[in-house]
């Protein structure tokens, strides 16, 4: 299996563009989370969904996050419009099931607004 | 006051040293005890979880949980520069289905 797989792996954008990141899950998991790591805070959860239902959003920022899993293969996170705060990690991780405490996480996506 | 506190480092020690990571938890609640390592510019993995208090060993990783006084610790015997890595705590609440993060150790170890 390849794994978690995000895209793109790096992304510069300009303050107030949009901005959409990827995340295809592995194959046969149920849960997805989006987290968000900087130096800051951390790793924090943003978002999680188990089959494709968003469970807990409580982590998401404010309205200019958005995330959605139209299918069990696929995720986005959207931010519009972007600010330079909004620079970090974001990771995408997936879970076989809701019982079962084990997350594998993808690579991720280093956000940088200028 | 977040409801897991890590040990924030940075860490270096020489190559052979036991290190320990420690943290501490508020949370009654959470249920399963997890440790990852996440190397430079990748994403965490799991390395090693434990369910009850106790020790639970895996090669030169130990994982202690103790419930009554919420804290949790990764030892590492024999410390190797392939060691050198962040080590994030993360406690699972079975009921909210989510994992909590500490905010990580930095660790460094020299030959």
């Amino acid at each position: 299996d390849a794994g978690v797989i995000q895209s793109p792996r790096h992304e510069v954008t300009e303050m107030g563009q949009e901005v959409t990141l990827r995340c295809k899950p592995i194959s046969g998991h149920n849960s997805l989370f989006w987290y968000r790591q900087t130096m800051m805070r951390g790793l924090e959860l943003l978002i999680y969904f188990n089959n494709n239902v968003p469970i807990d959003d409580s982590g998401m920022p404010e309205d200019r996050f958005s995330a959605k899993m139209p299918n069990a293969s696929f995720s986005t996170l959207k931010i519009q419009p972007s600010e330079p705060r909004d620079s970090a990690v974001y990771f995408c991780a997936s879970r076989r099931d809701r019982e079962v405490a084990e997350a594998f996480f993808g690579q991720g996506t280093r956000l940088t607004v200028v | 006051q977040k409801e897991v506190e890590q040990d924030p480092g940075p860490l270096s020690v020489p190559e052979g040293a036991i290190v320990s990571l420690n943290c501490t938890y508020s949370n009654s609640a959470f249920q399963y005890f997890m440790w990852y390592r996440q190397y430079s510019r990748k994403g965490p993995e799991l390395l090693m979880y434990t369910y009850s208090s106790g020790n639970k060993e895996d090669g030169r990783f130990t994982a202690q949980v103790d419930k009554s006084s919420k804290y949790i610790s990764l030892f590492i015997r024999d410390s190797q520069p392939s060691d050198s890595a962040t080590y994030l705590c993360a406690l699972w609440n079975t009921n909210a289905g989510k994992s909590t993060f500490g905010d990580g150790t930095t660790l460094t170890v020299k030959p």
